[in-house]
């Protein structure tokens, strides 16, 4: 089955830890993307990537960092240096960074940060 | 910056029957694309309907149809006969067609279904 991996589904971490995400695609997609959804708010884009080794900022990239080694792999760490961590964390990907093209989603990660 | 409102937080509709769910958006592009995403309670985000903006028509799936109005930069989705599985969180989006366009997300509707 093709599709979008996240794991893990919730996550707690400390206060200043930082914290890495997984997203897998097994879809051979060349763009990634990850948001952030709060509870009253629409999805909010963080980083996305294009092609292996390249990515850019989104909306809210302050505090969050991303690799792109692989085309299949986006994995997101929330640093220290995000105020508010506590959120649900959304990867998706599509067949290329082109408008119409769908995005397909991943399940989510819940980070709640105690 | 495009922006994209959702100004009704909960819709509820009786089985069976017909509901339109309100999305507006701002842009000062002339080609775009916008997009109906339903979020169930299992947070899967999924692809509704997708319109392009040069398409007079509105586009259709299955029970799912859109009523596109670009002067009015309005874009709602009506669905008939509701299902208890329709019941979720609808988000309308917008996106341009520039090379590094994003997708911007309005802050969603819920939707509950009657039986």
């Amino acid at each position: 089955d093709g599709g979008i991996t996240q794991s893990p589904k919730y996550l707690f971490r400390k206060e200043g830890q930082n914290v890495t995400l997984s997203c897998e695609q097994n879809l051979n997609h060349d763009a990634m993307y990850w948001y952030r959804q709060d509870p009253g708010q629409g999805l909010r884009l963080i980083y996305y990537s294009q092609i292996v080794n390249d990515f850019q900022k989104g909306d809210i990239a302050e505090g969050y960092s991303v690799s792109r080694e692989k085309k299949e792999s986006f994995p997101l760490t929330v640093t220290s240096a995000q105020k508010n961590p506590t959120a649900f964390y959304l990867c998706a990907s599509s067949r290329r960074q082109i408008s119409y093209n769908e995005q397909f989603f991943g399940p989510g990660t819940r980070l709640t940060v105690l | 910056a495009q922006t994209v409102t959702q100004s009704q937080p909960e819709m509820s509709v009786q089985e069976a029957e017909t509901v339109t769910l309100s999305c507006t958006y701002d842009t000062s592009e002339s080609d775009y694309y916008l997009f109906w995403y339903k979020q169930p309670p299992s947070r899967q985000m999924i692809l509704v309907i997708r319109q392009e903006a040069y398409k007079q028509q509105n586009a259709t799936e299955n029970r799912f149809s859109v009523n596109f109005q670009k002067a009015a930069k309005s874009f709602s989705l009506k669905i008939s006969d509701s299902q208890l599985g329709d019941a979720a969180m609808y988000f309308c989006a917008y996106r341009g067609t520039g090379a590094n366009s994003k997708l911007t997300f309005g802050k969603g509707i819920t939707l509950s279904v009657r039986p």
